[in-house]
């Protein structure tokens, strides 16, 4: 069983339309992430947790809310899609231990498309 | 200035080749540094990390040249499996940032 995972793997969705993305890990890892893959721009952060406690914004949140319920669990939300959302979504874990290095574990991608 | 930037390529090589691509970074105090590998709509994966001294793993060479502010991959004797397109990432203050990617190809 993969140790991420995303659902759902594909979406349709209507502007106007507020949908949730989904994460689950089983790496035991603190920290999770949500980006987003367009194509040219490579992966951009939209929001991270270092803890079931802690949120933060990324470079491009507007627009999106997470909501991390469980160590193992990490939402993302849009409360009301656009077409410029249209995008691969990935949620990560990393296994920080303190260093600068850490190495992150990507979930299989949702491909959203908003018409 | 984007952080990270990398030539999206594609580099086109025949089996067996060498091929060798490079990521610039814009900010010299950068403190770590990968290479991923993402395959045709998957998930990126860490290829390896990137060490002052250079580092190989197999096939793959990595190299940093922090007072040119790049990173390098070699790939020797290509494989058709190597085909993937190849993310630089750069770590600051527990920040990532990633490069576009560049893609190469390997053909029979």
């Amino acid at each position: 069983d993969a140790d991420v995972t995303q659902t759902p793997r594909n979406r349709i969705t209507k502007t106007g339309k507020r949908i949730m993305l989904e994460c689950s890990q089983t790496k035991g890892h603190d920290r999770m992430y949500w980006y987003r893959q367009d194509p040219g721009l490579g992966l951009r952060l939209i929001y991270y947790s270092f803890d079931v406690k802690d949120i933060n914004k990324g470079e491009i949140s507007d627009g999106y809310s997470v909501s991390r319920q469980a160590q193992a669990k990490f939402s993302l939300s849009l409360e009301s899609a656009i077409p410029n959302q249209t995008a691969l979504y990935f949620c990560a874990t990393s296994d920080f231990e303190g260093g600068p290095r850490e190495t992150q574990y990507f979930g299989p991608g949702t491909r959203l498309l908003v018409l | 200035r984007k952080e990270v930037e990398q030539d999206p390529g594609p580099f086109n090589v025949p089996e067996g080749a060498t091929v060798a691509f490079n990521c610039t970074y814009s900010n010299s105090a950068s403190q770590s540094f990968f290479w991923y590998r993402q395959d045709c709509r998957k998930e990126p994966k860490l290829l390896m990390s990137v060490y002052s001294s250079g580092n190989e793993d197999g096939r793959f060479t990595a190299q940093l040249n922090r007072a040119s502010q790049y990173i390098s991959l070699l790939i020797r004797d290509s494989k058709l499996s190597d085909s993937a397109t190849y993310l630089c990432v750069v770590i600051k203050d527990y920040k990532l940032s990633f490069g576009a990617g560049t893609t190469v190809t390997v053909r029979a």
